[in-house]
């Protein structure tokens, strides 16, 4: 079965960095670009920031750009995004998906929340 | 950034009933090699979103024949032939043809 399962998020004070991570397993992962997705409470998705099958070459949204990054480890079937200088607009479930023609597979969101 | 603008935002549906999504896109969505990566997401109460329509018009597989896109350059629709129980959520538009990839605001569908 295709899955991502996203973990490493929690409650962080501003300022403050977390590092989530995304097991893939089902599908041939180092084949695959993948993204990082958020959803603040209540609100609509956001795309947050993008990397190629063998990590390298990246790209963020403005609104991250600077102080998160975007990172894989093939050999473990692992994404990952280091989040540093949090802010509370930081705030949202954070997805994993697979690129195929836009984001197919999702994973189940990692709840992040900066606060003091 | 391409905006994505979708219609209705609140959608009211009776069960058995069609129903329709309109996006609109700010610019072109056809990318320099024909294609046009339009998709179209479900995300039910409390899930993660799911995709349905990938490039326009291709439904992802499981998908029910029920869904359907169309459209074309910066103008599309998502369609349901017969509303079910199981279709209450939020509907999302997104281009993946530029950067950064856009999502619509999201189409809220309830049954009446």
């Amino acid at each position: 079965e295709v899955q991502l399962v996203e973990s490493g998020g929690g409650l962080v004070q501003p300022g403050g960095s977390l590092r989530l991570s995304c097991a893939a397993s089902g599908f041939n992962f180092n084949k695959y670009w993948m993204h990082w997705v958020r959803q603040a409470p209540g609100k609509g998705l956001v795309w947050v920031s993008h990397i190629n099958s063998d990590g390298s070459s990246t790209t963020y949204a403005d609104s991250v750009k600077g102080r998160f990054t975007i990172s894989r480890d093939n050999a473990k079937n692992t994404l990952y995004l280091q989040m540093n200088s949090l802010r509370a607009e930081d705030t949202a479930v954070y997805y994993c998906t697979r690129a195929n023609s836009g984001p197919d597979i999702w994973g189940q969101g990692t709840m992040v929340t900066v606060s003091s | 950034d391409v905006v994505m603008t979708q219609s209705p935002l609140s959608l009211p549906v009776t069960l058995g009933q069609p129903a329709s999504i309109s996006c609109r896109s700010s610019q072109s969505l056809v990318y320099s090699d024909g294609n046009t990566f339009l998709n179209w997401f479900q995300q039910r109460p409390g899930q993660s979103p799911r995709r349905l329509i990938y490039k326009v018009s291709n439904r992802d597989s499981g998908v029910p024949d029920r869904f359907s896109g169309s459209g074309s350059g910066t103008d599309f629709t998502l369609n349901i032939s017969r509303v079910e129980a199981e279709d209450v959520g939020v509907y999302y538009c997104m281009q993946a043809t530029h950067w950064p990839y856009t999502f619509g605001q999201g189409t809220k569908l309830e049954i009446k």
